[in-house]
Parts: C-alpha cells; sequence; structure tokens
C-alpha cells in the first residue's frame, strides 16, 4: 500500500481566514513533505519533517505554519493567505532508509482557492 | 546552480514508442526519478536510477548515464491513458527533490 490520504480536496478561503490542511500515511514513513505546485510547473517544496521534526523550511512566509503531531500525520496550518497562494498543495512521504535516495509517494492534493 | 532540463512538449500516436530526455546539473546526485502527473492529480511515481543503465518497468523503461548527466524515460505501446506530464526529479541532498519543468505529452489517435 503506499497511499498517502489529503483533506480536504478543494479549499476556498477568504484572506482574513484560518484553515488547515491535513495528511496522512499508514506506511510506516518518517519523512513528510509539503509542496506547492502551481499550474503546468513543477512542484516546489515548502517543508520536510524527519523523525517528526522540521528538518527543512525552504524560506516559506509564515502564513504557512507546519505541524507534524505524530509520525502519521502532517498538517499545514494557513492564515492570511494572498491570492497569490492559490495552488495544488501536496503532501509525500518517503521512508528515510539512510542509503542513497528514497522514493516519496504523493498525496491527491488539496487544490486551494484563496479570494 | 541546479539545473534540469526537459522538453516542454511532445506528441506521438497511439501503439507507438516515445522517448523524453532530462539532463540535469546539480550539485549533489543520490539518485534520479520519474513520475507521471495527469492534470489536476498527484505525481505518480514510476521509475528510479542510481546506477547507469536500464531500469524496466513493463511498458516503461529509464535510462541514466551519471557522466554525462543524462536520464531518458521510454514509453513503449503508447495508450491514450498516457497523456500527461513526465516529471524528472534529481535528489540533490536529503530528501531534496529538484524537480524538472516537466514534459507534457499527448497521445493521439
Amino acid at each position: 500500500d503506499t497511499e498517502v490520504t489529503q483533506t480536504p480536496k478543494h479549499l476556498v478561503m477568504g484572506m482574513t481566514n484560518k484553515k488547515s490542511l491535513k495528511c496522512e500515511q499508514h506506511m510506516g514513513h518518517r519523512a513528510m513533505y509539503w509542496y506547492k505546485q502551481k499550474a503546468k510547473k513543477p512542484p516546489e517544496l515548502m517543508f520536510v519533517y524527519s523523525y517528526e521534526k522540521l528538518s527543512i523550511n525552504e524560506s516559506v512566509p509564515s502564513r504557512f505554519s507546519p505541524e507534524c503531531p505524530n509520525s502519521s500525520l502532517l498538517n499545514l496550518h494557513l492564515h492570511a493567505l494572498q491570492p497569490e497562494d492559490s495552488a495544488l498543495y501536496l503532501c509525500a512521504s518517503s521512508q528515510v532508509s539512510g542509503v542513497l535516495a528514497d522514493t516519496q509517494y504523493f498525496g491527491p492534493g488539496t487544490r486551494l482557492t484563496v479570494l | 546552480g541546479q539545473n534540469i532540463d526537459q522538453p516542454t512538449e511532445m506528441t506521438a500516436t497511439e501503439g507507438a514508442i516515445v522517448q523524453i530526455n532530462c539532463t540535469y546539473q546539480t550539485s549533489g546526485f543520490n539518485g534520479l526519478f520519474w513520475y507521471q502527473q495527469h492534470a489536476g492529480e498527484a505525481p505518480t511515481f514510476l521509475s528510479y536510477n542510481v546506477l547507469d543503465g536500464l531500469e524496466e518497468k513493463g511498458r516503461f523503461s529509464s535510462f541514466l548515464s551519471r557522466s554525462k548527466g543524462y536520464s531518458y524515460l521510454l514509453l513503449k505501446e503508447l495508450q491514450m491513458k498516457d497523456s500527461a506530464s513526465y516529471l524528472c526529479a534529481v535528489e540533490g541532498g536529503t530528501y531534496k527533490y529538484i524537480f524538472g519543468t516537466g514534459t507534457r505529452l499527448k497521445v493521439l489517435a
């Protein structure tokens, strides 16, 4: 089973709203990722958690706040977003094998629209 | 710098064979991945190369030459459902995928 689930599938929010995106995996993976993808562009890495600790923050604005409550769950808290933040937000997970590269498995994404 | 190049678009006919090239210049290299992505959907893992040579998985094969910074994805017996974007990604550092801009493949009947 290589399934990563994300909720909600679609989200429309105003610039003053606070919302959260959720991601879950039960593959025993210990690395989890948030990506942002604009139309016809490749995914851009935002955050990486390894063993529930934030390992990488790609200089993401503070209006995006990640959280990893446990090894299976990853949240992305959104506050005071801008219309240009509208995009597909992808969650991914991978093993941490310690042997070169690990395959990342992606969830179906949340389509976010900021009005 | 980090750079991964792929052709922007390709068109092929159902039943044919198509080769999608990827060239890369990265400061680190832990492996190269190919993903398929249909519009509005998640990228789906296709193949992984870390050593030089060809990896075959059914209708899909991927080749890597580390000395040339070059990879290709070969799709055989094309089907309409293969119309999608194909993303080349290099893991240049731990956890860090660097994605190419993707190749949009159109399969015509």
